[in-house]
């Protein structure tokens, strides 16, 4: 069974633009879930998707944003790149609710704006 | 208010010796799970171990065990046996059954650090 995977690997980009990184979840699972993780700090949640709904958005501005496809496959999009907004992103996906399956981690994308 | 709480940013422990990552957390609901993640300084989150809510004991994966106290909320990681290969960060998440899907919570994170 393939994993999340999550693509690019790694992203450079320049103040001001954009940066689109995208995630597909374990076959199955409904759910996707975006994280943040600055150098060094704890994972700080960015959004939540299920059944191509946003079902909750973490506290963070509007220039994140993003959307799951009908094939539950997501993307996570970020308008006027900051310096600040370099960080590593996690994407995971997991199965319905009441299954008791864990959260699956894709190996994230490592963004990087100069 | 933070719902998933742990208290203490590094560690250090000797190799072979055991040592226990504490977790606690914040919910009124009856029905939610406990995880453990590591996360090498490569980045991927490894799952470690699952704890429910109704589950009665506590749960073990080779030499990692969660030790669950419901009525204090806490769920706390025991590694026995530290290996070299265990210095990483570990975080202790929740996850919360609402009614429209399920949540996960992190908590901030212990860096363990394993000493030769």
């Amino acid at each position: 069974e393939a994993g999340v995977t999550q693509s690019p690997t790694h992203l450079i980009k320049t103040r001001g633009q954009q940066a689109t990184l995208r995630c597909s979840p374990i076959s199955g699972h409904t759910s996707v879930y975006w994280y943040q993780q600055a150098l060094g700090l704890g994972l700080q949640f960015l959004l939540w998707y299920d059944e191509g709904e946003e079902r909750n958005r973490g506290n963070f501005p509007p220039r994140f944003s993003g959307r799951q496809f009908p094939n539950y496959s997501s993307e996570l999009n970020v308008n006027a790149l900051e310096l600040e907004d370099s960080a590593l992103y996690l994407c995971a996906s997991s199965g319905r609710s009441g299954d008791n399956s864990p959260l699956h981690f894709g190996n994230g994308t490592r963004l990087t704006v100069t | 208010a933070q719902k998933i709480t742990q208290t203490q940013p590094g560690m250090f422990v000797q190799e072979k010796e055991a040592v226990t990552l504490d977790c606690t957390y914040d919910t009124s609901d009856q029905s939610y799970g406990l995880f453990w993640y590591k996360q090498p300084s490569s980045g991927e989150m490894i799952f470690l171990i699952y704890q429910g809510s109704y589950d009665e004991q506590n749960a073990t994966e080779g030499r990692y065990s969660l030790n669950f106290q419901k009525a204090r909320k806490s769920a706390n990681l025991v590694i026995s046996a530290s290996q070299l290969g265990d210095s990483a960060m570990y975080f202790c998440a929740m996850r919360e059954d609402l009614n429209y899907g399920q949540n996960f919570v992190f908590g901030p994170g212990t860096r363990l650090s394993v000493l030769p």
